[in-house]
């Protein structure tokens, strides 16, 4: 079975500095994506994020980028540059590469942007 | 980029009655629905995976004959939370995929029973 653990379930952070959150999982399988999802007050569920697992290199997105350590199986998610709008739950997910597309998701961490 | 359409957005109803909850892919064929349910600060909790033209397939412990999933064409999947419970009051999520390995969620559904 594959788990996705979030450590930190509340974490604050000053406008325009960086925060780091951390995502650690368990799979069995060789080939699997990673995501991080934002859900804001609205609760739509908005795509952050991605890594392929065989992909070395870690993915970034603008202020967002991830520390992916594969054999230690951690996805950190760094926010630079933390904006009032960054405020929000953010979820970790696994999802493996076959045919199979369900996602496991980690319980969630509540960021709050602070001005 | 793709769409998905949930409705409605919110809905209160009365114990014992039913309510149906609908997600249309726009713009693409959604094979395969997934339905979540996710209960205040939680995280989401899948509870069934619809495939067009066949049977859901349910997560361990989610009861199939009160959740009910049809997912008849390849746009449209629907959840009817039948003769609901002040417990079933939760905010319920479809999500699928496109061509690729993205994830697109519906807006999800607020349900209360009163």
């Amino acid at each position: 079975a594959q788990t996705v653990t979030q450590s930190q379930p509340e974490m604050s952070v000053q406008e325009a500095e960086t925060v780091t959150l951390s995502c650690t999982y368990d799979t069995s399988e060789s080939n699997y994506y990673l995501f991080w999802y934002k859900q804001p007050p609205s609760r739509q569920m908005i795509l952050v994020i991605r890594q392929e697992a065989y992909k070395q290199q870690n993915a970034t997105e603008n202020r967002f980028s991830v520390n992916f350590q594969k054999a230690a199986k951690s996805f950190s998610l760094k926010i630079s540059d933390s904006q009032l709008g960054d405020t929000a739950m953010y979820f970790c997910a696994l999802r493996s590469g076959g045919s199979n597309y369900k996602l496991t998701f980690g319980k969630g961490t509540l960021l709050t942007v602070n001005p | 980029g793709a769409v998905v359409s949930q409705h409605p957005s919110r809905v209160i109803c009365k114990s014992g009655t039913s309510v149906k909850i609908e997600c249309r892919s726009l713009d693409f064929q959604a094979t395969t629905m997934f339905w979540y349910r996710q209960f205040p600060k939680q995280s989401l909790m899948l509870m069934a995976t619809s495939n067009e033209g066949s049977k859901a397939t349910y997560e361990q412990g989610v009861e199939k004959d009160k959740f009910l999933i049809n997912h008849a064409s390849l746009t449209l999947s629907t959840l009817t939370v039948t003769s609901a419970h002040p417990e079933d009051s939760s905010f319920y999520i479809c999500s699928t995929y496109g061509t690729n390995t993205e994830a697109f969620f519906g807006q999800g559904t607020r349900l209360t029973v009163v």
